[in-house]
């Protein structure tokens, strides 16, 4: 099974702090998304990657940004955090046959 | 565009069996998942369909899929308090494009 790690747990972050949310995956899978999950919206994809050093935008892809430098990690960016951002952010990778399997989120406050 | 919808909340009475309904207007998924996520947790995959099945049993979760009617349903027999979660319906076409989510479905069990 792929394994999902996310840097943190929980972060606090002031307004207009740059911030860098850290995803890895162990299983050599080409396919990561992020997305972010509110009450009442379900779970809404910012951006995804099919490969090294590509990116594509989702629904939501406005005021952040995404790394890929490496296979196993995606990095979500926000350049300068917003309270409208606070949120559950959650990494995916992707089995072709099983589906997305999903880290364990970071939970992310925005003050 | 591809939706996925769900109903947001149902209780039920442990030892009773829970139904959990999904609709879906993709006529060409080829993968319909479901997916637990406990308080505080990231998404868990509990089980999948192949869209040429209609029927999956996995020890205390059938699932159930018309393809006709897109409509997709996830049944816990013996329900217990520790299933109480939100659970979300997905799909995906093919390849390795994104799944789309429902909105989750609250599952809460009264003792």
């Amino acid at each position: 099974d792929v394994k999902v790690t996310q840097s943190s747990r929980y972060l606090v972050k002031r307004t207009g702090e740059k911030v860098f949310l850290e995803c890895v995956q162990d299983m050599d899978q080409k396919n990561m998304f992020w997305y972010r999950q509110d009450p009442g919206l379900g779970l809404r994809l910012i951006y995804f990657s099919y490969d090294v050093k590509m990116k594509e935008k989702g629904d939501i892809p406005e005021g952040y940004s995404v790394s890929r430098e490496k296979k196993e990690r995606f990095s979500l960016i926000l350049e300068s955090a917003s309270t409208n951002q606070t949120s559950m952010y959650l990494c995916a990778s992707i089995d072709r046959a099983k589906g997305q399997y999903f880290g364990p989120g970071t939970r992310l406050t925005v003050t | 565009g591809e939706d996925v919808e769900q109903s947001l909340f149902l209780s039920v009475r442990e030892g009773d069996s829970s139904v959990i309904n999904c609709t879906y207007t993709d006529s060409s998924s080829t993968y319909l998942y479901w997916y637990k996520q406990e308080p505080g947790a990231g998404l868990q995959l509990l089980t999948y369909i192949f869209s040429n099945m209609d029927m999956k049993q996995d020890q205390r979760l059938t699932v159930l899929l018309n393809k006709k009617d897109k409509h997709l349903s996830l049944r816990i027999a013996d329900t217990q308090t520790g299933d109480s979660a939100i659970y979300f319906c997905a799909e995906r076409n093919s390849g390795n494009t994104p799944l789309v989510f429902g909105k989750g479905t609250r599952l809460s069990v009264i003792a």
